[in-house]
């Protein structure tokens, strides 16, 4: 069974401040998906990322950087320099070798104040 | 690519009124869909899966003759919420993809906030 655990459940920032979302997971096969949404209050998922099991390079887009460490199972996802506007809930995901089914964590809100 | 349409974006009925929301892959075929209900504050859980042309897929404790789940072509699916009550209102996304298969994403749509009074 596939499992996915966010710790944080809300965190809270200061405007220009560096925030690290946690996302720890579990899962038996050794062929899987990792992602990661940004849910606004507005209610859509906005994909951010996807990245296979075999490829633990980390990945920088922008303000946007994940730490992919198969050795203890996470895949964080941090903001430098947060914005107001990335104030949301953020959804950590996996999909394994049962199809492309999603697994999510439990989301952790983040609040951005300026 | 890979633009899904869910409609309504909102609904607000009474009690008893049964509700059918739809979702559309817009520019690509969706052997597969995906039907997800969110409580506020809450992660997304799974309902069901619907394969084209065949029957959906429930989870554990969601109900079939509560939620029916149609997906009758490559590029819709839809949700008929039967007889909604208080307690149905929630938040209900849809997604879709190509196909079963491990390295094909899902694509959401924007959701449904569903509302009964």
């Amino acid at each position: 069974a596939q499992k996915v655990t966010q710790a944080q459940t809300e965190i809270s920032v200061v405007e220009k401040e560096d925030v690290t979302l946690d996302c720890v997971y579990e899962t038996r096969d050794t062929t899987y998906y990792l992602f990661w949404y940004k849910q606004p209050p507005s209610g859509e998922l906005v994909f951010l990322i996807r990245r296979n099991s075999f490829d633990e390079q980390n990945e920088i887009s922008g303000r946007y950087s994940w730490n992919f460490q198969k050795s203890t199972s996470s895949f964080n996802f941090t903001i430098t320099a947060s914005q107001v506007v990335d104030s949301a809930v953020y959804f950590c995901a996996l999909s394994a070798n049962a199809g492309n089914m999603l697994t999510f964590g439990g989301g952790t809100r983040l609040m951005v104040k300026p | 690519g890979a633009v899904v349409s869910q409609h309504p974006s909102r609904v607000i009925c009474k009690s008893g009124t049964s509700v059918k929301i739809e979702c559309r892959s817009l520019d690509f075929q969706a052997t597969t869909m995906f039907w997800y209900r969110q409580f506020p504050k809450q992660s997304l859980m799974l309902m069901a899966t619907s394969n084209e042309g065949s029957k959906a897929t429930y989870e554990q404790g969601v109900e079939k003759d509560k939620f029916l789940i149609n997906h009758a072509s490559l590029t819709l699916s839809t949700l008929t919420v039967t007889s909604a009550h208080p307690e149905d209102s929630s938040f209900y996304i849809c997604s879709a993809s190509r196909s079963r298969g491990l390295n094909q994403p899902q694509h959401f749509g924007d959701g449904t906030r569903l509302s009964i009074l």
